[in-house]
């Protein structure tokens, strides 16, 4: 069992819809990150989160540290929103990531 | 092995003393990217290599800090006169194109006291 499942694995959505991608993580944590990557493009640190939740424009990265469990939200999605997203928990020590999530936004 | 491997998982150093950080990344990947975790702070990019073209470098904090591929494959980050502040968890990254994703390394933790 990976100590971080992501899920789904991939997710088409129409433009405008409202997205959620999940993060479950199985080891103690001091941080988790979720991450974005564009087709042919860098990684993008998205947010780091500890506790509660977070927003960056049409982002929102929520963790329940009692349950283990991250979801990132996207809010009014757009076609640049597609991406690979990846979640990663990280012990203090070392990373332990997600297979990640590949979103594709249709217009 | 199948993974990117770093090396080595962890490293406790003295204040002044010169560091090298390795990273294996998968046969054939060649973008590379160093990143590093510092306490409370989100990842913050270091240095990305692309085949054979020249590095960016827009990442390293200060001149103490470098990094070489050699052969397109190995990757060494060295820190030179290390301070207490350069105490993180060292992250390295390889991806085949930058299209199909990237294999990150499970990271070195640096200490320095």
């Amino acid at each position: 069992k990976n100590e971080v499942e992501q899920s789904p694995q991939n997710l088409t959505a129409q433009e405008g819809e409202f997205i959620t991608i999940n993060c479950s993580y199985s080891v103690g944590i001091s941080a988790l990150h979720w991450l974005q990557q564009h087709p042919g493009g860098g990684i993008v640190s998205l947010f780091m989160l500890s506790s509660g939740k977070k927003k960056h424009g049409r982002l929102i990265a929520t963790i329940n540290i009692q349950e283990k469990h991250s979801s990132l939200h996207i809010t009014a999605s757009h076609p640049r929103d597609s991406a690979v997203y990846i979640c990663a928990a990280f012990t203090g020590n070392q990373f332990y990531f997600g297979t990640g999530t590949s979103l594709t936004v249709i217009p | 092995g199948a993974g990117v491997s770093q090396s080595p998982s962890n490293k406790v150093t003295e204040k002044g003393k010169d560091v090298e950080l390795r990273c294996d990344p998968i046969s054939g990947h060649t973008a590379l990217y160093w990143y590093r975790q510092s306490l409370g702070q989100g990842l913050e990019f270091l240095i990305y290599f692309q085949g054979n073209s020249a590095p960016d470098k827009s990442g390293l904090p200060s001149d103490r800090f470098s990094a070489e591929r050699t052969g397109g494959s190995v990757s060494t980050l060295t820190i030179q006169r290390t301070q207490q502040e350069d105490s993180a968890v060292y992250l390295c990254a390889s991806s085949q194109d930058r299209v199909y994703g990237y294999t990150f390394g499970s990271g070195t933790r640096l200490t320095v006291v």
